[in-house]
This record gives structure tokens, sequence and C-alpha cells, in this order.
């Protein structure tokens, strides 16, 4: 199975901050890669999918590059309504894993 | 809307069985793949299980291969997933999501359903 690594686990910064979270793939998944935003006791919200394309009703604030094996998702100008944890997932072939998450805090 | 409503968790022993479904709505239920997704206590997202639209093909993450079927109803727009051969480790949240029609990414989730195993 491919093996998707985030980092960091964990993300300190205040509102306004630009954020960036890295997600590298064990092998590679092409742009069959997407993110997904997480609150305490909620389900996980579709954010970008195929690497770079954000999902209707997103804020453009965030966004999504790479291809690969590497990927970033970015945070422009981080809002109180965005600390939460960030999952990337690959889903090239027939098992679909997620990355370890990255949990952004205030910092 | 679209809305996915999970149901059928509860407290289970180990070596028990548990059948989970999601009742679908808002969008055409027999045009779309369909996924469970499971999130141990504390833990990450993992990927579970997942149907084609038709029902024609399933897929299993290694761990629950032998264990649990994943089915649908397209008639009674439900997925289902059943758990046999119950362990602690299956103890998690478990979610269905509508996969995207032609690059299956999960778009939607239901709001989860809480399965424990324990004696």
């Amino acid at each position: 199975d491919i093996q998707m690594t985030q980092s960091p686990s964990t993300l300190s910064a205040s509102v306004g901050d630009r954020v960036t979270i890295t997600c590298r793939a064990s092998q590679s998944i092409n742009s069959w890669l997407a993110w997904y935003q997480q609150k305490p006791g909620k389900a996980p919200k579709l954010l970008i999918y195929k690497a770079s394309s954000l999902e209707s009703g997103v804020p453009s604030r965030f966004s999504g590059s790479g291809s690969g094996t590497e990927f970033t998702l970015t945070i422009s100008s981080l809002q109180p309504d965005d600390f939460a944890t960030y999952y990337c997932q690959q889903y090239k072939g027939y098992a679909w894993t997620f990355g370890q998450g990255t949990k952004v805090e205030i910092k | 809307e679209v809305q996915l409503l999970e149901s059928g968790g509860g407290l289970e022993q180990p070596g028990g069985s548990l059948r989970l479904s999601c009742a679908a709505s808002g969008f055409t239920f027999s045009s779309y793949a369909m996924s469970w997704v499971r999130q141990a206590p504390g833990k990450g997202l993992e990927w579970v299980s997942l149907i084609s639209a038709s029902g024609g093909n399933t897929y299993y993450t290694d761990s629950v291969k032998g264990r649990f079927t994943i089915s649908r109803d397209n008639s009674k727009n439900t997925l289902y997933l059943q758990m046999n051969s119950l362990r602690a480790e299956d103890t998690a949240v478990y979610y269905c999501a509508k996969a995207f029609i032609s690059s299956w990414y999960f778009d939607c989730w239901g709001q989860g359903a809480l399965v424990t195993v324990s004696s």
C-alpha cells in the first residue's frame, strides 16, 4: 500500500499567519490527492481534490499544490475557524490511505 | 442537500457481530461509489472499505478482509457494513462517505457511528 506522511504533526500559529502543511507519498500518486479538515467531534470536510482543485464553497485562502510524491496545503491567512486537524489522502488505485494528520493549534 | 445518516453502532463483545447502515438522500445513490472510513479514539482516519456504484466491485483494507462485508441496496438508498469477529482494535467511529463519481475521493461524509468492542 502507498504510505502517506504528513509534517509537521502539530503546528502552532496565530490568526493571520501563512501556514503550510506537507504530505509525502511513498510512491508517485500523480495528482490523486485530497485534503480534508476535521474539527473535534465532527466529520471530515473535503477542502482540496486532485492536489490543487478547490472544493466548492471552500474559502480561497486554502490552496493545494504538488504532484508525484510531494504535496502541500497552504492557508494564506489563518482564520479562527481554521484551527483544526488536516489530513491528506491518496486515491490512486484501490487502497485509499490517509496521512496521520496535522493539528493546527492557536499560538 | 446530500445527507448521510449512519446507524447501528454500539457496544459489542470481542468475537461478536454488528451491522452498520448508512441512509443516503439528496443525490442519485445508485450512481456513486460509497465507502466506510473509521477513526479510533484520539487517532487518525483509516479507510476501511469501498463499494462501486453497482455493488459489483468491493475493496477492503487488509485488517478487515474476511471479517467485514460491505454491501448496498440501491432500491433503499442504503449502504451497509457487516462486521463479524470483532476485535478491540475495531473500536472506532465509523463514517460513511460518498465517493466523487469519476475520481474516488470522498466529497460528503456522514456524522459517524461509534462502535465499541469490549468485554
